[in-house]
């Protein structure tokens, strides 16, 4: 296993196309996070999976914005009439977590990189 | 809304340890001190956590302070390839970590 998986690295786009993004984690890590950065800021949580359920969406994630993870495996970032705004790295980790499961901190993948023009 | 407090920037020399600082007086008595680090163009990276004793890793030394109000992320022997953003995060569980803006450390040769 070569850690998180993104794809693609990079995304340019029309205002108003829809896009979508693939994660793919570490085989045996149960969670799955998305988050948004953009330029000078820290990460910002999006959404988190425990196996294939969505536990937590941030109010960043508007009704644009819709994630998946079928089966607990791959993820999807799916983002509706992109805005100039959506411009920004999506990032994806991954994790092992539960009950009586020492932290062993979150995997990030490299990110794509969205450029709404 | 940060709960930690971290200078945006600092220097170090190669080859030298580099001490980076963090506050987090509103810290509760079940949250852990997590640090990771962002090279350029890429995903962060986990480096180190700790509840209330010092820890210490492969990759770094975490020594959080007897009232836990402030931490310091500790690397010993700083090379040029440590040049990142280190983020010190506060959490209770193991999601949802909310970053901060961080501090760019930059090593010099």
């Amino acid at each position: 296993d070569t850690g998180v998986s993104q794809d693609p690295r990079h995304k340019i786009t029309k205002r108003g196309q829809n896009v979508t993004f693939r994660c793919d984690p570490i085989s045996e890590h149960n969670r799955l996070y998305w988050y948004r950065q953009t330029l000078g800021q820290g990460p910002e949580f999006l959404t988190y999976f425990q196996n294939e359920a969505q536990l937590e969406k941030s109010r960043l994630l508007s009704d644009r914005f819709s994630a998946e993870r079928p089966k607990g495996s791959f993820s999807t970032l799916e983002i509706q009439r992109t805005e100039q705004g959506d411009s920004a790295m999506y990032l994806c980790a991954s994790s092992h977590g539960g009950a009586g499961v020492s932290y062993e901190g979150y995997t990030f993948g490299s990110g794509t990189r969205l450029t709404v023009v | 809304d940060a709960k930690t407090t971290q200078p945006p920037s600092m220097d170090c020399a190669e080859g030298r340890a580099a001490n980076l600082p963090c506050n987090h007086s509103t810290i509760s008595g079940n949250e852990y001190v997590y640090w990771y680090r962002q090279i350029h163009s890429q995903g962060p990276q986990y480096i180190i956590h700790g509840l209330k004793n010092n820890e210490t890793n492969e990759m770094a030394s975490l020594i959080i302070t007897e009232d836990r109000k402030s931490s310091t992320l500790i690397l010993p022997h700083a090379t040029l390839r440590d040049t990142a953003v280190y983020y010190c995060i506060l959490g209770g569980s193991n999601y949802k970590l909310t970053f901060g803006k961080g501090t760019l450390l930059t090593v010099n040769p």
